[in-house]
C-alpha cells in the first residue's frame, strides 16, 4: 500500500523581516536545548543553545528564549536572508547519566525574495 | 567543534541486499551515535556506538538489522542489513561532546527499489 510521509510545517518570512520559530518540546525535566539547522542534502548544524537557567540567549542574528512554565522553546532570527532557508528542528535533553537528545519535528523555513 | 566524513553519501540499493555506511572524525571522541531521518521527518536515534563493546540500541531497532562497529574512538561503521523500501532514509553519523551538543555529519542519503 502507499505509504504518507509527514510534511514538516512551513514558515514563510520576507527576506530582511525576522523570523520567529516555535518549539513545545516535551520533557519538563530537560535542562539543555539545542536549535539545528538542516539545509537540503546536509546534516543538522548546530546554531545555537540555552540551558534551563536561562531564558534568554543571543547569538549573531539569532536569539533562542526559554520558557519552562509551558515548555516552549523559540528561535528569532534577524533580517532573514535566503541562505536561513532550511528545515529548523529543536532538541532537548536532560543532561543527567543515560540520557539522550530528543528532536522535535521540524519546521521549514522559506524565505521570499 | 570535530570534522565528521561519512560515506557514501548516497546510495541506491536493490532489496534484500545490504549496505555499510562509514563514518570518521578527525579526533578521538567517546560517544558516537546514529540516527535514522525518514524522508520529510525528524532525527530518531537508532543506537550509541560503543568503543569496545556492543553498540546500544534504542526501542525498535535491533543488531541483527542495524549491527554496528566502533573499532577505535574515531571510526564506526552502520550496516543496514536485508534492506527494504522502507529503509529508503538519510542515515546521520553524530558525536557528543558530554554535554549534551551534538555534531553531525553530512549524512548518507539511501534508497531502497
Amino acid at each position: 500500500g502507499e505509504s504518507v510521509g509527514l510534511h514538516l510545517p512551513t514558515l514563510s518570512v520576507q527576506e530582511g523581516d525576522n523570523s520567529i520559530i516555535n518549539c513545545a518540546y516535551s520533557n519538563s525535566a530537560s535542562d539543555y536545548f539545542i536549535w539545528y539547522k538542516q539545509e537540503s542534502g546536509k546534516g543538522p548544524q548546530f546554531i545555537i543553545d540555552i540551558r534551563s537557567n536561562m531564558d534568554k540567549r543571543q547569538g549573531q542574528r539569532v536569539t533562542v528564549l526559554l520558557n519552562k512554565t509551558v515548555k516552549h522553546l523559540s528561535l528569532q532570527i534577524a533580517a532573514t536572508q535566503p541562505g536561513d532557508s532550511a528545515v529548523y528542528f529543536c532538541a532537548e535533553i536532560y543532561t543527567g547519566a543515560n540520557s539522550k537528545l530528543t528532536f522535535g519535528k521540524g519546521i521549514t523555513l522559506s524565505v521570499r525574495p | 567543534s570535530a570534522v565528521i566524513s561519512q560515506k557514501p553519501s548516497r546510495d541506491i540499493c536493490q532489496r534484500g541486499t545490504s549496505l555499510t555506511i562509514q563514518c570518521q572524525v578527525d579526533s578521538q571522541v567517546t560517544m558516537m551515535f546514529w540516527y535514522r531521518q525518514q524522508p520529510g521527518q525528524s532525527l530518531t536515534l537508532i543506537a550509541t556506538a560503543n568503543q569496545g563493546s556492543e553498540a546500544t540500541y534504542e526501542s525498535g531497532f535491533v543488531i541483527d538489522k542495524f549491527p554496528i562497529s566502533r573499532p577505535n574512538l574515531t571510526f564506526s561503521t552502520l550496516t543496514v542489513s536485508n534492506m527494504s523500501p522502507e529503509d529508503s532514509s538519510i542515515y546521520l553519523c553524530s558525536v557528543g561532546q558530554g554535554s549534551g551538543k551534538l555534531f553531525f555529519g553530512s549524512g548518507t542519503q539511501l534508497s531502497v527499489l
